[in-house]
């Protein structure tokens, strides 16, 4: 069953720092980019970032640009969101999600996790 | 920054009946990249149309996605009760990335 499991979300404080994990299973893990989309309880789908195959290239929006740094192992199948920085509009719902394509994090993602919550608040 | 509007904000219909949901871009969305996904309570969004109107592994045929340029439609013929859920679309023609704020089919 291909499946991505997003951990490593919490409360932090402003200007504090996480870093969220995203294990995949089920398929191929470095035949494909991958992405994080947040989403505010209640609230619409924002995209934040997307890392290709190798991670050779990496893209975010403007809103985490410079605080927020992609990763992925292939090796160990895993992706990674280092959240610096943080501010309380930052408190969201993080979702993994697989892009079905190898050299392009700009498309549209084809399986998601259930996502992982970040709580921003003094 | 294209931003994506979508229409009706909810839709209040009984099963059966056809929903129809609009998505408008502020700009064209280059070779159709338009993607929907459906989103229920408390699970993660899930793939339903890409490249506008390819229908994702899983879908049934009640399921169509039409449009081009700004004007994206997405159609459910018939509404069946595990068609309620929240629908986004998304583009994915230029950067960044945007999604729209969704259209909520929900049980009259």
């Amino acid at each position: 069953e291909v499946q991505l499991v997003e951990s490593g979300g919490g409360v932090v404080r402003p200007g504090g720092s996480l870093r969220l994990s995203c294990a995949a299973s089920g398929f191929t893990f470095d035949d494909y980019a991958m992405s994080w989309v947040r989403q505010v309880p209640g609230k619409g789908l924002e995209w934040v970032s997307g890392i290709t195959w190798n991670g050779v290239s990496t893209g975010y929006a403007d809103s985490v640009k410079g605080r927020f740094t992609i990763s992925r192992d292939n090796a160990k199948n895993s992706l990674y969101l280092q959240m610096n920085s943080l501010r309380a509009e930052d408190t969201a719902f993080y979702h993994c999600a697989r892009i079905p394509a190898s050299y392009y994090y700009f498309y549209y993602m084809d399986v998601w996790g259930k996502g992982t919550t970040v709580t921003v608040s003094s | 920054e294209i931003v994506l509007t979508q229409s009706p904000g909810t839709l209040s219909l009984s099963p059966g009946e056809r929903a129809t949901l609009s998505c408008r871009a502020s700009q064209s969305v280059s070779s159709s990249y338009l993607a929907w996904y459906q989103q229920k309570p408390g699970q993660a969004p899930r793939l339903l149309i890409s490249g506008a109107s390819s229908r994702a592994t899983g879908f049934p045929d009640r399921f169509s996605g039409s449009g081009s340029g700004t004007d994206f439609t997405l159609t459910i013929s018939r509404l069946e009760p595990e068609d309620f859920a929240v629908y986004y679309c998304q583009q994915y023609g230029s950067s960044p990335l945007t999604f729209g704020g969704g259209t909520k089919v929900e049980i009259k």
